[in-house]
């Protein structure tokens, strides 16, 4: 069965400081990893998605991804309250197709003002 | 406005009494999928469709159809509805094209089946 874990949480920061969320997979063959933030009662929304090694930044968010070791992280710099939320990895699932994800279960972060 | 449209939002039914959840996306997406979310499990994947008339269960398909007659339209239907089908529910679509391409989730139904 291919799995996508998480780390429940919940994660706690304080504002400002940097938020580390990972996420750990077990499909060596699966090529892109997304990242989708998830309110809660709301649908999720896609922050990020990566598929090189090495990281990638958007604004106050970076996605690094390492997969010789089937981990994939997203770090938050500056976080703010509004960051309160679940924050779900998906892994496409190969051979099937590009287009199927496999969600972890989320983890939950918490920015204390 | 781009978007995926799910109804009903809400729906409180009783065991056995066949329901359809509907989908619909004005993206002309060729991607769409059906997930359930259940607490500490996650988003699971139902049935997803590549194109027209192109269905493929997904990891939890028992008791559950779907169809694709139409490019924009994917409905889930429960002949048959359980309690264990008691869920919070996403419809999902993506151009296809190209393994980045992010998949748009509707606003979620959640069923209640008593």
């Amino acid at each position: 069965q291919k799995e996508v874990e998480q780390n429940s949480g919940p994660l706690s920061v304080p504002e400002g400081a940097i938020a580390s969320l990972n996420c750990t997979y077990s499909d060596r063959g699966s090529q892109s990893f997304f990242w989708y933030r998830q309110y809660s009662g709301k649908s999720p929304e896609l922050i990020m998605f990566i598929y090189s090694n090495g990281d990638k930044e958007d604004g106050r968010f970076t996605a690094q991804l390492n997969k010789a070791s089937q981990y994939v992280s997203l770090l938050i710099r500056d976080s703010q309250p509004s960051d309160s939320a679940t924050y779900l990895c998906a892994v496409t699932s190969p051979p099937d197709s590009s287009y199927k994800l496999i969600f972890g279960s989320g983890t939950r972060l918490l920015v204390r003002p | 406005e781009a978007q995926v449209t799910q109804n009903p939002r809400y729906l409180i039914t009783v065991t056995g009494k066949k329901l359809t959840v509907t989908c619909s996306q004005n993206m002309n997406h060729e991607y769409m999928s059906w997930y359930r979310q259940d607490p500490g499990l996650g988003l699971r994947q139902i049935y997803y469709s590549m194109n027209v008339e192109v269905t493929d269960k997904g990891d939890v398909p028992e008791g559950y159809k779907v169809s694709r007659k139409e490019k924009r339209n994917f409905p889930l239907i429960l002949e048959s509805p359980s309690p264990n089908q008691t869920s919070l529910y996403f419809c999902a679509s993506s151009s296809g094209r190209g393994r980045n391409q992010p998949q748009h989730f509707g606003d979620g139904t959640r069923l209640s089946i008593l």
